[in-house]
């Protein structure tokens, strides 16, 4: 069975500084990976997804996110983090296999420092 | 109405009362699904609905009763609720091919006193 490990419970990071979200996967094979990220009060946006091919994803609001096979780790980083990226994050894998079921961890809370 | 949305935003009630969730998905898509999102506590699976089928019932205890009338409409049917049933209710929706990329509405915040 697949699991996902975000070890980080919450982050504190000043405005402008970098960002990296810790997500380690457990899978037997090549995983599907996602980032989402919830802000308060609202529910799961995707972030950015990883399925095959180039191992540094980009997304959507300047994140990007970078498979490493060896360490089964998909990290997610941003350069230079807005007062807006407050919120939770999770990384969530997807087995395929004709399942329906996205497994996330448990979340990471980002908190930023104006 | 774009995307996913779920009514009420916010539900308080006893352990003796029936109350219905409300998902709609304005996507175009074939599959549905429930989540449950209790703090510290990775997303629960609760139900999958695939073309108006049930395709997944994750062990949901049977006080939770979904329904999906049609491709667009989602319900969870909840009665005799317990305490611990309090959580952030997520509903999300995918294309029945492509269950990997989901989309979720604002979700539910249930309290069960």
């Amino acid at each position: 069975a697949q699991s996902v490990t975000q070890p980080d419970i919450h982050i504190t990071v000043s405005e402008g500084a970098s960002l990296e979200l810790r997500c380690n996967y457990s899978y037997g094979a090549t995983p599907y990976l996602f980032w989402y990220v919830q802000s308060p009060g609202q529910g799961l946006q995707l972030l950015l997804k990883y399925f095959s091919g180039d191992t540094l994803v980009q997304g959507i609001k300047g994140f990007e996110a970078e498979f490493k096979r060896s360490q089964s780790s998909f990290n997610l980083r941003k350069p230079s983090v807005h007062w807006s990226d407050a919120a939770e994050y999770f990384c969530a894998i997807y087995s395929g296999a004709g399942s329906y079921q996205l497994t996330f961890g448990k979340g990471t809370k980002l908190s930023v420092i104006p | 109405e774009t995307g996913v949305t779920q009514t009420p935003r916010h539900l308080v009630m006893g352990m003796t009362n029936k109350k219905s969730l409300k998902c709609e998905q304005h996507l175009g898509h074939n599959a549905m699904y429930w989540y449950k999102q209790s703090a510290k506590k990775p997303l629960e699976l609760m139900f999958v609905y695939s073309l108006e089928e049930r395709v997944e019932n994750n062990s949901v205890p049977s006080r939770f009763s979904p329904e999906c009338p049609n491709s667009s409409h989602l319900f969870l049917h909840l009665h005799t609720l317990q305490p611990e049933d309090s959580a952030l209710y997520l509903c999300a929706s995918s294309q029945p091919g492509a269950p990997d990329t989901q989309y979720f509405g604002p979700g539910t915040r249930l309290t069960v006193l």
